[in-house]
């Protein structure tokens, strides 16, 4: 498994806008998916993007996937009050056996401001 | 209700003592994991089971031990010898079907403190 890398670490926007979250990974991956929680709660799994995927909607969410460069973004569009969380990205390899280990970076901190 | 469950929620010992968090799915999944995380912190593995009987350790197994005796449950054993043990622990279970994303579905989390 392998660490992904949120930035920015923290983000603070007004109710209604636009939410862009970023992460970066190391090596060659099956998938990338991101998570969020709530503050004291457990991660909820919200997205997941196949390596042969470049692009990948959810409701207000979208999801893109540059294996060239290592990396995805994570868009939330209208962003809500109830959006306030920590959001993770847990790239996985395509590695049998131990594959199923997802490595959780630091997360993004976001808040919604009304 | 399908789900994964962590009791308890919080959880208060004396340093010495050993103590166990419960990890129960009725995901019919295979997999099960332990994390721990700590004040403005990722997370990290601790241990992780990919079926019955069998777990492997994972990045800070250190002071912690598990056991995987049914499909069903996961249980994590704070020893005295873990150093620092106060902190957020969470379970997640997946399945292991090929096609599968292996996304992970995780419990509430147990608060366990240590004076």
């Amino acid at each position: 498994s392998q660490q992904g890398e949120e930035d920015p670490q923290a983000l603070s926007i007004q109710e209604g806008e636009n939410a862009t979250m970023n992460c970066s990974y190391k090596t060659s991956i099956n998938n990338l998916q991101w998570y969020r929680q709530n503050s004291g709660r457990g991660l909820v799994h919200l997205i997941l993007i196949r390596s042969n995927e470049r692009e990948k909607h959810s409701g207000r969410l979208r999801v893109t996937l540059d294996t060239s460069k290592k990396s995805s973004s994570l868009l939330i569009t209208a962003s809500r009050a109830a959006d306030t969380a920590s959001y993770f990205c847990a790239p996985r390899t395509g590695i049998t056996g131990g594959g199923n280990k997802l490595t959780f970076g630091t997360g993004t901190q976001l808040k919604v401001e009304l | 209700d399908g789900g994964i469950t962590q009791s308890p929620k919080y959880l208060f010992r004396k340093e010495g003592q050993n103590v166990t968090l419960s990890c129960e799915q009725n995901l019919n999944h295979d997999a099960m994991y332990w994390y721990r995380q700590d004040p403005g912190q990722g997370l990290r593995l601790i241990y992780y089971s990919q079926i019955v009987n069998d777990f492997q350790k994972g990045d800070i197994a250190e002071g912690y031990s598990v056991s995987r005796e049914k499909k069903e449950s996961f249980p994590l054993t704070v020893t005295s010898a873990q150093k620092n043990p106060t902190a957020f622990y969470l379970c997640a279970s997946s399945s292991r079907l090929a096609g599968e994303g292996f996304e992970q579905y995780f419990g509430p989390g147990t608060r366990l403190t240590v004076t």
